[in-house]
């Protein structure tokens, strides 16, 4: 199994400031025959189910926002809320698809 | 635009079989999707509990398989998840989804994200 761990469980962001949250992988997602990430993110808001923001680890799902972005490869990557925003808190989870699917723990969102 | 819709009981006791089912709309089940459950305890993450493609191509989560089966009806436009033997520990909310699918030389047809997800129902196994 790989298993997928979240940095940090909550944090507390400004309006208008960035927002970084951190997702590694206890093993590679990188899949050499073709160059892809096998790794996703989530937003999930109370009493809603989560919703798709980025999948091969950088590429926006239709409609999300630009100021949502991915970023890493291998076991490292990030999620980046730009310029965060009222409706952007939440709980963001990191998931690989690259063997058997599993979540990261969730990260919390907060307006400071 | 696919809309997916969990339902089943949402009260179960210890040992009964929990089983729901997931009907999908403005979307065919037979297209090159799978077809997902994921649950979430009160409070808590997420766990992938297994997807079935309409060729019958199925994948468990390890830890749950030997109580799991997941089944689709294509003439329903549904899927359905029965998990055997509950405990008060599978009580969560439990929501379908699909994810696109590729096909590998080595696996077949292979799932990857979950880009389309159910509201959830809540399930509570309680004596």
């Amino acid at each position: 199994d790989i298993v997928m761990t979240q940095s940090p469980d909550s944090l507390a962001v400004s309006l208008g400031e960035r927002a970084t949250i951190n997702c590694k992988s206890s093993q590679s997602v990188l899949y050499s025959s073709n160059n892809k990430n096998y790794l996703a993110w989530y937003q999930q808001k109370p009493r809603q189910p989560p919703k798709l923001l980025i999948y091969w680890a950088s590429t926006r799902e239709s409609g999300v926002p630009d100021r949502f972005s991915g970023s890493g490869s291998g076991t490292d990557f990030t999620l980046t809320i730009s310029s965060l925003q009222s409706e952007d808190v939440a709980v963001y989870y990191c998931q690989q698809y690259y063997t058997t699917p599993h979540f990261g723990p969730g990260t919390r969102v907060d307006i400071k | 635009q696919v809309q997916l819709q969990e339902s089943g009981p949402g009260l179960l006791k210890p040992s009964e079989t929990l089983s729901l089912t997931c009907t999908v709309s403005g979307y065919s089940i037979s297209n090159n999707y799978f077809w997902g459950w994921i649950r979430q305890p009160p409070g808590k993450g997420l766990e992938w509990i297994g997807n079935i493609h309409h060729s019958g191509s199925t994948y468990y989560n390890p830890s749950l398989k030997s109580r799991v089966t997941i089944s689709v009806d294509t003439s329903k436009n549904q899927f359905s998840l029965k998990l055997s033997s509950v405990t008060a520990s599978d009580t969560a909310v439990y929501h379908c989804a699909r994810q696109p699918a590729g096909f590998y030389d080595s696996t077949g047809y292979f799932p990857y994200y979950f880009d389309s997800w159910g509201q959830g129902t809540l399930v509570t196994v309680s004596s």
